[in-house]
């Protein structure tokens, strides 16, 4: 089955500051690439995703970027705010086989942005 | 109310007893899913119902059953439970299984054996 790596698993930032969130994915057929936000004691909610056949997509403070060669997708968060601490999920899902569609997530990273 | 709803938000139960989590949603998909979310673990997939139908059985123990009456409504029944089971148990759905839609989550039942 596919197997999800994210780093890392905690990050600190200083307001205004860019955040980086690495993930890699073993599946190489694997097609769909969402990020997940969970606020402390909330749901798990989708902020972006990305589809195999797009290199970065962008939503305003948010992109994520994806190298398929690589089997790599970041998420980047630019001029962060106290709001943006959470905990992100960055998750694959299985290309083929029995696991088809299944999403398989990192986990996860404790974002804390200092004001 | 719209979403994804879980009840109870938090639930302590004995290794003998037997409880029932609930998930209900409201947003006319037709997959719905439990997850188990450990500390410092990935979610973990646990079972996934596809139009009432169980597609997916990510070999979980016996001591877990899950039963989906309908579309809109899951529930995952507990007895016999170990202090490692200990976990947020979140339920989600999304619009059909294996599409590669959003899901969309609940926001858990923080379950405590003891």
């Amino acid at each position: 089955g596919e197997n999800v790596e994210q780093h890392p698993s905690t990050l600190s930032v200083q307001e205004g500051d860019s955040a980086v969130i690495k993930c890699t994915y073993s599946d190489s057929a694997s097609n769909y690439f969402p990020w997940y936000k969970q606020e402390l004691g909330k749901r798990p909610q989708l902020i972006i995703d990305i589809r195999s056949n797009v290199g970065e997509k962008k939503d305003q403070r948010i992109a994520v970027t994806l190298n398929k060669t690589a089997k790599h997708f970041s998420l980047h968060i630019t001029e962060t705010q106290p709001e943006d601490s959470a905990v992100y999920f960055c998750a694959a899902t299985s290309g083929g086989g029995s696991t088809l569609g299944r999403l398989y997530f990192g986990r996860g990273t404790q974002l804390t942005v200092w004001p | 109310e719209t979403g994804v709803t879980q009840t109870p938000r938090h639930l302590v139960m004995g290794m003998t007893n037997k409880k029932s989590l609930k998930c209900e949603q409201h947003l006319g998909h037709n997959a719905m899913y439990w997850y188990k979310q450990s500390a410092k673990k990935p979610l973990e997939l646990m079972f996934v119902y596809n139009f009432k139908e169980q597609t997916e059985n990510n070999s979980v123990p016996s001591r877990f059953s899950p039963e989906c009456p309908n579309s809109s409504h899951l529930f995952l029944h507990l007895h016999t439970l170990q202090p490692e089971d200990s976990a947020l148990y979140l339920c989600a759905s999304s619009q059909e299984w294996r599409t590669n839609t959003e899901a969309f989550f609940g926001q858990g039942t923080r379950l405590t054996v003891v």
